[in-house]
């Protein structure tokens, strides 16, 4: 089936700090990947997504590149702040696989602190 | 703001008593979904409707049930409140093309005890 593993937490940082958080996934058909990001109390945000290989996701300093030869969406940052300090989770929406809905699945989510 | 919109934010259940979370949605999407958030867990989907009119179970739908009143609206039943249930609860919704990633409200926190 399918399914989503990321790297476990959590990371920490220091400020102006390169960032990367691993995410390989497993899919039938042709997978969307997304990454969302969690700040504390808050739901989840869309932080950025790529619909296809070799699709480059970016949004707030933060990218991703679909690699279906590795099967990876790594995202990376190359100057974090504190305010990034979040929760990241990866995701995978496998919609042409049976066109079923409610299969937006995700990786358990790794935590990242950032530190003045 | 256009959005995903929960209520209540904060719950307190004694074992065996039942209570409705709340979702509405004013983004027009067709598909909204139920999920629960535990700690190294992740989140994992409780049961979704991908359309209005129909549900579907998903991972983990035992001890809930849901109703999709209308096109914005989305509610999840707890019949029976077990302590297994303390999570945080979140609704979300989407277009059923899923290309724009799913809207998630602010979230729901229930204590069991």
């Amino acid at each position: 089936g399918n399914s989503v593993t990321q790297m476990e937490g959590p990371v920490t940082l220091s400020e102006e700090a390169f960032l990367t958080i691993n995410c390989t996934y497993t899919a039938t058909g042709y997978p969307s990947l997304f990454w969302y990001v969690q700040y504390p109390g808050e739901g989840l945000q869309l932080l950025l997504k790529a619909t296809k290989a070799d699709d480059k996701g970016s949004n707030k300093g933060f990218e991703a590149t679909y690699r279906k030869e590795t099967t990876s969406f790594h995202l990376e940052k190359g100057s974090v702040q504190v305010s990034d300090s979040a929760v990241y989770f990866c995701a995978l929406s496998d919609l042409n696989y049976g066109g079923s809905q409610g299969n937006l699945i995700f990786g358990k989510g790794t935590k990242l602190s950032v530190k003045p | 703001n256009a959005g995903v919109t929960q209520t209540p934010k904060f719950q307190v259940l004694k074992t065996g008593q039942s209570m409705t979370l709340q979702c509405a949605q004013d983004m027009n999407h067709n598909s909204m979904y139920w999920y629960r958030q535990d700690p190294g867990m992740g989140l994992r989907l409780i049961y979704y409707s991908a359309s209005e009119g129909t549900t579907d179970k998903g991972e983990v739908p035992n001890g809930y049930n849901v109703s999709r009143l209308n096109k914005r609206e989305f509610s999840l039943r707890l019949e029976s409140a077990a302590p297994s249930q303390t999570s945080v609860y979140f609704c979300a919704s989407s277009e059923p093309d899923g290309y724009d990633g799913y809207t998630f409200g602010s979230g729901t926190r229930l204590t069991v005890v």
